[in-house]
């Protein structure tokens, strides 16, 4: 079956630096990627997501790559703020379908 | 249009007791799940359904079940609590198109099992 890995566990950068998270996913057959964000005691919330015909995909500060053949994608912020501290989860979907397998989290820290 | 709600937000149950969670969605959304959190295990997948009348097992569907009558609600049951089943449970909803979708998650519930 599908597997997600995520890498860091944990990232801490200062205010206006990048961050990048990258994951990487096993089943071929998967062909959509979504990103959630989770603030501390809330709920996941879609953030960006991409699917395997597109290579790249940006929404302001944030963007996400997909490299199909190597099986890996990338979640990308920029000027990074405070606010964007929050346990952020990768996610691929099970055999061309809308079930999905989650990474097991990134948690970022911003530092002002 | 309030999403995705679920109830309880909270519970502590002693172990064998039984409970069930409510999850209830307004989007119209065919498609709906069951996850729980754990803590550096992301989120597990228990149970689905793909719409009125369907369930159908996740990654981690042991010691629960799942109902969903009506297309805008989905229950999961504890039948007998284990302390294993301490966890976050969300539910999320999604539509299924033709084109994938991301979740739409509810705000979860706690619970504890002592």
């Amino acid at each position: 079956g599908e597997n997600v890995e995520q890498h860091p566990s944990t990232l801490s950068v200062q205010e206006g630096d990048s961050a990048v998270i990258k994951c990487t996913y096993s089943d071929s057959a998967s062909n959509y990627f979504p990103w959630y964000k989770q603030e501390l005691g809330k709920r996941p919330q879609l953030i960006i997501d991409i699917r395997s015909n597109v290579g790249e995909k940006k929404d302001q500060r944030i963007a996400v790559t997909l490299n199909k053949t190597a099986k890996h994608f990338s979640l990308h912020i920029t000027e990074t703020q405070p606010e964007d501290s929050a346990v952020y989860f990768c996610a691929a979907n099970v055999n061309y379908g809308q079930n999905f397998v989650f990474g097991p989290g990134t948690r970022l820290s911003v530092l002002p | 249009n309030a999403g995705v709600t679920q109830t309880p937000k909270f519970r502590v149950l002693k172990t064998g007791q039984s409970m069930t969670l409510l999850c209830a969605q307004d989007m119209n959304h065919e498609y709906m799940y069951w996850y729980r959190q754990d803590p550096g295990m992301g989120l597990r997948l228990i149970h689905y359904s793909v719409g009125e009348g369907t369930t159908a097992k996740g990654e981690v569907p042991d010691g629960y079940n799942v109902s969903r009558l009506k297309k805008q609600n989905f229950l999961l049951g504890l039948e007998s609590a284990a302390p294993s089943q301490t966890s976050v449970y969300f539910c999320a909803s999604s539509y299924s198109r033709g084109a994938h979708y991301g979740y739409t998650f509810g705000s979860g519930t706690r619970l504890t099992v002592v």
